[in-house]
């Protein structure tokens, strides 16, 4: 098991609302990365926290934002949800360009 | 669009058996390469790196890397049901880190008693 924890669990939202998703990265770790995995697919990269600045982003809309904080963990804000964002929410942290490891997850169901 | 290449599977194999997985991917210049298992509702879990050419073992895993030919393989010796799951090649971008994962869409294996 992997000290990177997510919260909460399980979520489910209404079309339209905003959600927070919250990641504490593994100690020693300065790096996070947060992920999107739809039902039957690899995990799709969203953006990268380094230094309390996003630095890469994947291909998603800029209603997918997020923070980092001084102690390295991370939030990811979603707004407008969609249908189609219901999907597993995955943090990866790691140290620079090192092996990344993924907390548990947040399922999230849109309605 | 740089590309990650698995076949879905599922792959079966009977307990005792070596279960091989096959990974394609489109950046020449990637550097790194990471094999994840995910069990059917969790997240992935990093079992091999590989960075070099050639093999790497550990345990009853070997992670085979061919750079020319844009080729990295899993090989699990003595397969046991509990290494039923889904397989995932993970492959960052030339110049990006090993956050910036672009993932197949993973083998999905079955061991067999």
């Amino acid at each position: 098991e992997t000290g990177v924890t997510q919260s909460p669990t399980h979520l489910i939202k209404t079309r339209g609302q905003q959600v927070t998703l919250r990641c504490s990265s593994q100690s020693g770790h300065n790096t996070v990365s947060w992920y999107q995995q739809a039902l039957g697919q690899g995990p799709q990269f969203i953006f990268q926290y380094y230094r309390e600045e996003e630095n890469g982003r994947g291909n998603f809309p800029p209603r997918f934002s997020g923070l980092q904080f001084p102690n390295y963990s991370s939030e990811l804000n979603v707004n407008a949800l969609e249908l189609d964002d219901s999907a597993l929410y995955l943090c990866a942290s790691s140290f620079l360009n090192t092996e990344a490891f993924f907390g548990q997850g947040t399922r999230l169901t849109v309605v | 669009q740089k590309e990650v290449e698995q076949n879905s599977g599922p792959l079966s194999v009977p307990e005792g058996a070596i279960a091989s997985l096959n990974c394609t991917y489109s950046d020449r210049g990637s550097q790194s390469f990471f094999w994840y298992r995910q069990y059917s509702g969790k997240s992935p879990e990093l079992i091999m790196s590989i960075y070099s050419n050639g093999d790497k073992e550990d345990g009853r895993f070997t992670a085979q890397l061919n750079k020319a030919s844009q080729y990295v393989s899993l090989l699990i010796r003595d397969s046991q049901p509990s290494d039923s799951a889904t397989y995932l090649c993970a492959v960052p971008p030339r110049g990006a880190g090993s956050y910036q994962l672009t993932f197949g869409k993973g083998t999905k294996l079955s061991v067999i008693p």
